[in-house]
């Protein structure tokens, strides 16, 4: 079945760039997606990419798409303390639902 | 507009207790769905519902029924409480247009503790 895998923890300091990285197995995914959560909340979409793509930027944040290795990654430049969070990566269903198929999540923790 | 709200927020059960989790949404979606987030595991789908009057098993629903109420609200109900059900529980909407991304919005979540 569909599976998506992060690393756990990434732990950086304030003004370096994060990159984290998750892997998908559905090759049929249509869209993919890093959603964020801070502590305490629900998710929240922070951005998406379009499988036909390769990369999406927007303001901080990069968007990587290999579709061969099925391997999405998410870059924040100038990482900031507010941006300490959980981070998950979501592929939609290749179905003709909308589920998403989420992964573990990734701490990033910003050190000052 | 509040978007995805969810009562209660925070619940302790005992075993064997029953409950019910309320959603509702105001944009007018038409898919919600139920999630578990524990920890190192991301969040499951427990259920959700494509449509009004329509529902489904996610990848994680037993213990578990919900009712979609009408297109506003879907609810979770825990008929007989055990501790593994002890977790976050989310509810989210979404449009179901074809062709488009289809952001899922989030509640607050509410934290269950089954002792």
């Amino acid at each position: 079945g569909e599976d998506v895998e992060q690393s756990l923890f990434l732990s950086v300091r304030e003004g370096d760039s994060s990159v984290i990285n998750c892997t998908y197995t559905d090759s049929s995914s249509t869209y993919l997606y890093w959603y964020k959560q801070e502590p305490g909340a629900g998710l929240q979409l922070l951005t998406y990419i379009f499988s036909n793509m390769d990369m999406k930027q927007d303001q901080r944040l990069t968007v990587l798409l290999n579709k061969k290795d099925k391997h999405l990654s998410l870059r924040i430049a100038d990482t900031q303390t507010g941006d300490s969070a959980i981070y998950f990566c979501a592929e939609k269903d290749g179905g003709a639902t909308n589920k998403l198929i989420f992964g573990t999540g990734t701490l990033l923790a910003v050190q000052p | 507009n509040a978007g995805v709200t969810q009562t209660p927020k925070f619940q302790v059960l005992k075993t064997g207790q029953s409950m019910t989790l309320q959603c509702a949404q105001d944009m007018n979606h038409n898919s919600m769905y139920w999630y578990r987030q524990d920890p190192g595991m991301g969040l499951r789908l427990i259920y959700y519902s494509a449509s009004e009057g329509t529902t489904d098993k996610g990848e994680v629903p037993n213990g578990y029924n919900v009712s979609r109420l009408n297109k506003r609200e879907f609810s979770l109900r825990l008929e007989s409480a055990a501790p593994s059900q002890t977790s976050v529980y989310f509810c989210a909407s979404s449009e179901a247009l074809a062709g488009v991304y289809n952001e899922q919005f989030f509640g607050p979540g509410t934290r269950l503790t089954v002792l």
